[in-house]
């Protein structure tokens, strides 16, 4: 275990909908990357979140958005889902300034079905 | 050219043999390299990562790097039907892109007994 939670653990919704998937970065981490795993392939980066502000972003619509909290904890949404958009969403803590800055950490992961 | 390679699987070992994962990447500035052991329905395990060229030993687990060659590789020795799972090789590039790694496909590995 890493210490990052995520929830919903899993979740269905219809084409059009939105959706806020949530995270809790390791404790000590200040930093939450998430990333969207389809089906039999690797994660891809959507973005990071740094002292509350988007700290790069993947190749990713804006209807992709995120917050970070003061206690960096972080949520994802996604506005006008599409079928495409069902996938495993991870979030990423690690702590930038730390022993082993890069080195993140996974939660457990959203899976989230879009019919 | 994908940035990040693997070897293509799913690759298949007998029990107590050393199974060696391989990937390639395209960013020569790349700083930091990471494996991540993944198994079925769940979410990626960091196994290793590794700096610097060479060898890093971690129990059964080896990583080498060439920079050179844009290479890195995970070797796992005495393999365990336990180890059976997807190896996802990353790799983060250089700069302050601190977040964002990029993934391999993964390789599928199967250890029958």
């Amino acid at each position: 275990e890493t210490g990052v939670t995520q929830s919903p653990t899993h979740l269905i919704k219809t084409r059009g909908q939105q959706v806020t998937l949530r995270c809790s970065s390791q404790s000590g981490h200040n930093t939450v990357s998430w990333y969207q795993q389809a089906l039999g392939q690797g994660p891809q980066f959507i973005f990071q979140y740094y002292r509350e502000e988007e700290n790069g972003r993947g190749n990713f619509p804006p209807r992709f958005s995120g917050l970070q909290f003061p206690n960096y904890s972080s949520e994802l949404n996604v506005n006008a889902l599409e079928l495409d958009d069902s996938a495993l969403y991870l979030c990423a803590s690690n702590q930038i300034g730390g022993p082993s800055t890069d080195t993140q950490y996974f939660g457990p992961g959203t899976r989230l079905t879009v019919l | 050219q994908k940035e990040v390679e693997q070897n293509s699987g799913p690759l298949s070992v007998p029990e107590g043999a050393i199974a060696s994962l391989n990937c390639t990447y395209s960013d020569r500035g790349s700083q930091s390299f990471f494996w991540y052991r993944q198994y079925s329905g769940k979410s990626p395990e960091l196994i290793m990562f590794i700096y610097s060229n060479g060898d890093k030993e971690d129990g059964r687990f080896t990583a080498q790097l060439n920079k050179a060659s844009q290479y890195v590789s995970l070797l796992i020795r005495d393999s365990q039907p336990s180890d059976s799972a997807t190896y996802l090789c990353a790799v983060r590039a250089g700069g302050t892109s601190y977040g964002k790694l990029t993934f391999g496909q993964g390789t599928i590995l199967t250890v029958h007994p």
